[in-house]
């Protein structure tokens, strides 16, 4: 089993909808969980960044923790085609040892 | 947030020839900084982890002596491919981290070896 498991999709939904993107993982180490965006031919940029369990929002965007179920979550309200690119999850565990584990990504396509 | 940059954006080179790399940190200082490669339709795969004023810790199956890593300052990672051949073409990307956990990336460098 990897470390963390992200279904690469591709996901196509129209313009306006909710988009809910998913990771598990198996290490209940990871205490730190990010999100992160990238466009085609471009460096991946740091969405959204979560400590533990719980909920964060930020406009649109909204990341999930449950670290019971082993499991993250980044829903994206009010969809736009510029939201259109490969979405990474990635984690740590804490301190300064551990590296940054990565999923596979998942790419979304918002249609006009 | 915080600003990563790279140089070049891309490079085409012939075979045999060398490539270097920058990566700067532009609004903060990086102890750590990190060199990824990518191919099309992949996750970012973690080559090495670069730390100011020590050597270049390179991940399993990464030759070091193919991709050399200096990190002189704490804003300046550099990443030399040595030799370079056409199976090194690929998609370069640094990172660097603030702290213990954020992790911000450069916009990526693109390699063609001909």
């Amino acid at each position: 089993q990897k470390e963390v498991e992200q279904d690469p999709g591709p996901l196509s939904v129209p313009e306006g909808a909710i988009v809910s993107l998913n990771c598990t993982y198996s290490n209940s180490a990871f205490q730190y969980f990010m999100w992160y965006r990238q466009y085609s031919r471009k460096g991946p940029e740091l969405l959204m960044y979560t400590y533990s369990s719980g909920n964060k929002e930020d406009g649109r965007f909204t990341a999930q923790v449950d670290k019971s179920s082993k499991y993250i979550s980044l829903f994206i309200r009010d969809s736009q085609p510029s939201d259109s690119a490969t979405y990474l999850c990635a984690m740590k565990v804490g301190g300064s040892q551990g590296n940054l584990i990565f999923g596979k990504g998942t790419k979304l396509s918002v249609k006009p | 947030g915080a600003v990563v940059s790279q140089h070049p954006s891309w490079v085409i080179c012939k075979s045999g020839t060398s490539v270097k790399i920058e990566c700067r940190s532009l609004d903060f200082q990086a102890t750590t900084m990190f060199w990824y490669r990518q191919f099309p339709k992949q996750s970012l795969m973690l080559m090495a982890t670069s730390n100011e004023g020590s050597k270049a810790t390179y991940e399993q199956g990464v030759e070091k002596d193919k991709f050399l890593i200096n990190h002189a300052s704490l804003t300046l990672s550099t990443l030399t491919v040595t030799s370079a051949h056409p199976e090194d073409s690929s998609f370069y990307i640094c990172s660097a981290r603030i702290g213990e956990e954020t992790q911000y990336f450069g916009p990526g460098t693109r390699l063609l070896v001909l």
